[in-house]
């Protein structure tokens, strides 16, 4: 069964740039989206963005400008960039898989066991 | 931007009873494009229900999905103790690529 495993450091200072990876184990990574959701405490979930297999992304546009979302399909990895953090950046941060084409959307299926990522100086 | 609004924030109910969830859409999303999600405490989110009415695999068929337009329901028809968590919905925008969530609702034993 496909898994996502992702690590990355947990513990940041304002202005430097949040680093993660995740990596699928178990199952193609040709065919679906690999994306990246956070939560801050207490707080719902929001989508920062996700990557194809050839590299293509999309954005949520309140992060983009910030965010970098990369893929290396050799180590069927994908990985997460946020330059110059905040503490409103605190949050667990989620890899997932998921899978959308013209007329369909069929959700986030496969989800990463999360990193708590702290923004503190 | 399309901003999705869940309703109630919190839902109390009895293990048994019917738990009705709203997510009403800024404007109109096509059903294919709304998504269900189950998250307990200090676990990642599950995935429920997608194309606003299809269960994911291993959905028990308590959970059903329903709605078109800007108002779409999560039903869970007999409230097992495993149940009581947050729910999201989400959709996904086409042009271009982009997903929200709502708020969510948590839906907690009374």
């Amino acid at each position: 069964q496909v898994q996502l495993h992702q690590w990355g450091a947990g513990l940041l200072k304002p202005s430097e740039t949040l680093s993660l990876t995740c990596a699928v184990s178990g199952g193609s990574f040709s065919d679906y989206h690999w994306s990246w959701i956070r939560q801050p405490p207490g707080k719902g979930l929001e989508w920062i963005g996700e990557i194809d297999h050839s590299g293509g992304t999309n954005y949520n546009p309140s992060l983009k400008t910030r965010v970098t979302i990369s893929v290396d399909t050799s180590k069927n990895q994908f990985s997460l960039k946020l330059s110059s953090v905040t503490a409103a950046d605190t949050a667990v941060y989620y890899c997932a898989r998921g899978l959308h084409g013209t007329y369909y959307y069929s959700g986030m299926d496969v989800w990463g066991q999360g990193t708590t990522v702290t923004v503190s100086s | 931007e399309i901003v999705l609004t869940q309703s109630p924030g919190t839902l109390s109910l009895s293990p048994g009873e019917r738990a009705t969830l709203s997510c009403r859409a800024s404007q109109s999303v096509s059903s294919n494009y709304l998504a269900w999600y189950q998250q307990k405490s200090g676990q990642a989110p599950r995935l429920l229900i997608y194309g606003a009415s299809s269960r994911a695999t291993g959905i028990p068929d308590r959970f059903s999905g329903s709605g078109s337009g800007t108002d779409f329901t999560l039903t869970i028809s007999r409230l097992e103790p495993e149940d009581f968590a947050v729910y999201y919905c989400q959709q996904f925008g086409s042009s271009p690529p982009a997903l929200t969530f709502g708020g969510g609702t948590k839906v907690e034993i009374k």
